[in-house]
This record gives C-alpha cells, sequence and structure tokens, in this order.
C-alpha cells in the first residue's frame, strides 16, 4: 500500500530534550515536506526537500532540522524543544514536475506535547 | 504573496442537507486549487483538485467544487451530507514562486454533521 508512515504518533517530552520525527514513504516521491497543524493557523510548512540531499526552509523553520540522506527517509529532528513546539505534525510527501497535479501524500501525523 | 481564506472555521449541517464549504485565493495569476479532507486523528486526504479547463470538478465521496475566477474562489459542495463526512476541511493554493512550486493552506473549516 502506498503511504507516508510517521512516528511516532504521540509523544511527550521535557524542554530541551532532542528529539526525532521519523518520516517514511514507500512510493518513490522525490519531494517530501514536513508541516505543523495548529488551531486557527491551518498547516505551516517547516522544512522540505526537492530530492536527496536538497533540503530547504519553509515558512516556519525556527527551532527545527531536516536531513535527506535516502530518498526514503525524511526526519524531523528537534535539537532543544520548547512548549512552543507543541503541535500536530505531517509529513507528506508528492512527485515533482508535472505529477505535482496528484497533491501531497500525508502521513497520519504526529502529536507532540512539550512539557 | 498568494493567500489562502476560509471565512468559516465551523459549520454544522443535518444530515441529508447540501453544503457548500467556502475558499477565497490571492494570486496574481490562476493557481492550481486542491481541497484536502482530515478526518478525525488522520492525515489529509485529496478530494480534488483544479488546474485548467472545466471549472467544475468532481472528486471522490461525492464531493464537487467551481472555479469561478471573476470571485477568485473555488468552492467545495456536496448536494447530501452524511455523518461521515465530519471532518476538516482545507483549501490549498499552489503557486509557482522563483521556480518553485509553493503550497498554501487554508486556515480549515471544521464540519459537523446532526442527525
Amino acid at each position: 500500500e502506498a503511504q507516508v508512515t510517521q512516528n511516532p504518533r504521540y509523544l511527550i517530552t521535557v524542554t530541551g530534550k532532542k528529539l526525532t520525527v521519523t518520516c517514511s514513504q514507500n512510493m518513490n516521491h522525490e519531494y517530501m515536506s514536513w508541516y505543523r497543524q495548529d488551531p486557527g493557523l491551518g498547516l505551516r510548512q517547516i522544512y522540505y526537500s526537492m530530492n536527496v540531499e536538497v533540503t530547504d526552509k519553509g515558512d516556519v523553520p525556527e527551532g527545527y532540522k531536516v536531513s535527506r540522506k535516502e530518498k526514503r527517509n525524511f526526519p524531523l529532528i528537534l535539537e532543544s524543544p520548547s512548549p512552543n513546539q507543541t503541535s500536530l505534525y505531517f509529513c507528506a510527501s508528492r512527485r515533482t514536475g508535472e505529477s505535482f497535479y496528484y497533491g501531497y501524500t500525508f502521513g497520519s501525523g504526529t502529536r507532540l506535547t512539550v512539557v | 504573496a498568494q493567500s489562502v481564506t476560509q471565512p468559516d472555521i465551523h459549520i454544522t449541517v443535518s444530515e441529508g442537507a447540501s453544503l457548500e464549504l467556502r475558499c477565497n485565493y490571492s494570486y496574481g495569476a490562476t493557481p492550481y486549487l486542491f481541497w484536502y479532507v482530515q478526518s478525525p486523528g488522520q492525515g489529509l486526504q485529496l478530494l480534488l483538485k483544479y488546474f485548467s479547463g472545466d471549472t467544475l470538478v468532481q472528486g471522490i465521496k461525492g464531493f464537487e467544487a467551481e472555479f469561478k475566477r471573476s470571485q477568485s474562489s473555488f468552492n467545495l459542495r456536496k448536494p447530501s451530507v452524511h455523518w461521515s463526512d465530519a471532518a476538516e476541511y482545507f483549501c490549498a493554493v499552489v503557486t509557482y514562486s522563483g521556480g518553485y512550486q509553493k503550497v498554501t493552506f487554508g486556515t480549515g473549516t471544521k464540519l459537523q454533521v446532526i442527525p
């Protein structure tokens, strides 16, 4: 089944403790992206990657890091989480070029709470 | 810069009634337009998309949307709502900026369906 898999689904952590949220897709998509979803703000893009070793900042990149060493994986790293990073996070992937017609495939989300 | 407005934060309809969710965009040219649905605890799923041609597009689950250039709108409609349609709905605009595709999501409309 074509899918984007995020782990974990739920995470509670303390301020300053480094964490990684994993994202993996099995569709051979070039483009991957991380979004955070907050009430009243919709989805805001954190980082995206056009292909392996090619990443760039989205609209709200502060406090986050990403890497794209393999095509299928795009982990989101919070080096020193803070309470304002409490949010619902989504990983998404899509084909590039004319294939963006197909839109994104989204993961099921990771609900992060930083206390 | 492009923007997307979903003026209704929350809508309640009776099962069997018709539905229209509003979406307005701001962009200098004709953008690519999408509607996504997010069921509780799930990621976003693509409902339908518009790129060009016929301004009335059909999607999954019985939804349709109409692009109106003069009103900069892309409203989502369904003739008869089912209880399973209760979810949050996001309009999205895809534009080109500096050679890159930019996806901007609206803030979402939460649909409640009452018996």
